[in-house]
């Protein structure tokens, strides 16, 4: 059971927009920074979003991100085929002591 | 240009020690914290253990603590993971990860993994 809550799975149609949420707690999202990652099955997790909304140069605006309280979220725009891929939430857990995922979500374009 | 290779895993029985080790270079490693992760055979993403810079800070995830020591040569620009009392839960990808203060230490750069598999 991870600390960090994700849907399992999302899904939409190319050009559409999905959301995918995070929820954690104060301890976590509530006083951390979030970050969102992009992993391809057999490939190397990819950084999205830094910092609960920023992107790293190189990462298309199509992908957003959003905090408020002990929830945060990703946001896709114009969906492509190349999008479907898991998706992970993560920030630091201060109770914990350590560095926290979300379970992930995996991104369906239909 | 970043570049992080993982190496040292292998099939071990349980009960047994491995150690990975990741290579580093393109980026001045002394500066940066480093981070092991993990992802078992259809599952997510897991963290394992961070180093900072200078070795002063050092975490483990509640799984690992106790069987795992993370360390670190700056000279040699690696970064290590002693993985002692294996355990069939242990079998996963481990990738070793640059965290960077500019990104709010998100993990910006990612080695491509390498196997760990548990069993007798």
């Amino acid at each position: 059971q991870s600390v960090l809550t994700q849907p399992p799975s999302v899904s939409a149609a190319p050009g559409q927009k999905v959301t995918i949420s995070c929820s954690g707690s104060s301890s976590n999202i509530g006083s951390k920074y979030v970050s969102w990652y992009q992993h391809f099955p057999g490939t190397t997790p990819k950084v999205l979003i830094y910092g609960n909304n920023k992107r790293p140069s190189g990462i298309p605006d199509r992908f957003s991100g959003s905090k408020s309280g002990t929830s945060a979220t990703l946001g896709i725009t114009g969906l492509q085929t190349g999008d479907e891929a898991d998706y992970y939430c993560a920030t630091w857990d201060s109770s914990l002591n350590g560095g926290v995922f979300g379970g992930g979500t995996k991104l369906t374009v239909l | 240009e970043v570049q992080l290779v993982e190496s040292g895993g292998g099939l071990v029985k349980p009960g047994g020690s491995l150690r990975l080790s990741c290579a580093a270079s393109g980026f001045t490693f002394s500066t940066y914290s480093m981070n092991w992760v993990r992802q078992a055979p259809g599952k997510g993403l897991e963290w394992v253990s961070f180093i900072s810079s200078s070795s002063s800070y050092i975490y483990y995830a509640d799984s690992v603590k106790g069987r795992f020591t993370i360390s670190r040569d700056n000279d040699k620009n690696s970064l290590y993971l002693q993985m002692n009392s294996l355990r069939a839960e242990d079998t996963a990808v481990y990738y070793c990860a640059r965290e960077t203060a500019a990104l709010n230490d998100a993990l910006d750069s990612w080695g491509q993994g390498t196997m760990v598999t548990v069993s007798s």
